[in-house]
């Protein structure tokens, strides 16, 4: 079964351009969850996506966007990007995202602001 | 704003030490605990989900332990080897916030 794969890998964009994030989960997965790390920080949560509809929303601001398809691949957009936006994106998958439930994560993508 | 804490920060031991870590976390509106293991430019990896107070959890030479009334998890691993050098996550889910909180990791290092 082939796990979660993330494009890019990584990616260089300069302040106030615009982002892209790709996620596609193991397949049968119906829920996409999205996690930001920056240095000292651990995992923050973004949002979670669950057949096309965002469940839940983390504390960042609305240029952090995302969308899923109903294929589940799901997609994050951050809009005018800020030097502090550099950071490792990962995204996780499962099939209801619920408490017991094992998340699996993807490679990420790791996005320096310059 | 729930408070996941992890400690140690960071951890260097010797290949055959045996070494665990804490995790601790609000112990009201428990709902689970999961542990993962994060290696260099790998995906983290689920280790266990802990649910229930008194649970625990083993694999291979890596077990957990659970105490929900008092807000904490230890994560052991006995016979450490260098395969084990990794950062070791932390993740609680609380029911009200229907999402995982993650601590900021603990860093082990183990060397011959």
């Amino acid at each position: 079964k082939a796990g979660v794969t993330q494009t890019p890998r990584y990616l260089i964009k300069t302040r106030g351009q615009q982002v892209t994030l790709s996620c596609s989960p193991i397949s049968g997965h119906r829920s996409v969850s999205w996690y930001q790390q920056t240095p000292g920080q651990g995992l923050q949560f973004l949002f979670e996506y669950f057949s096309e509809t965002q469940r839940n929303k983390g504390n960042f601001p609305g240029r952090f966007s995302g969308r899923q398809f109903s294929n589940s691949r799901s997609e994050m957009n951050v809009s005018t990007l800020e030097l502090g936006d550099s950071a490792l994106y990962l995204c996780a998958s499962s099939l209801y995202f619920s408490s017991e439930e094992t998340q699996y994560f993807g490679p990420g993508t790791r996005l320096l602001v310059l | 704003i729930l408070n996941v804490e992890q400690s140690p920060q960071s951890l260097h031991v010797q290949e055959g030490d045996s070494t665990n870590f804490t995790c601790s976390f609000p112990s009201s509106n428990f709902y689970a605990l999961h542990w993962y293991r994060w290696e260099t430019a790998k995906s983290p990896e689920a280790l266990f989900v802990m649910t229930l107070n008194g649970d625990e959890k083993k694999k291979g030479r890596i077990s957990a332990t659970l105490n929900t009334k008092e807000g904490y998890s230890y994560l052991y691993i006995k016979g450490s080897q260098p395969e084990d050098s990794a950062t070791y996550l932390c993740a609680f889910w609380a029911g009200t916030a229907s999402k995982l909180t993650f601590g900021t990791g603990t860093r082990l290092q183990v060397t011959l």
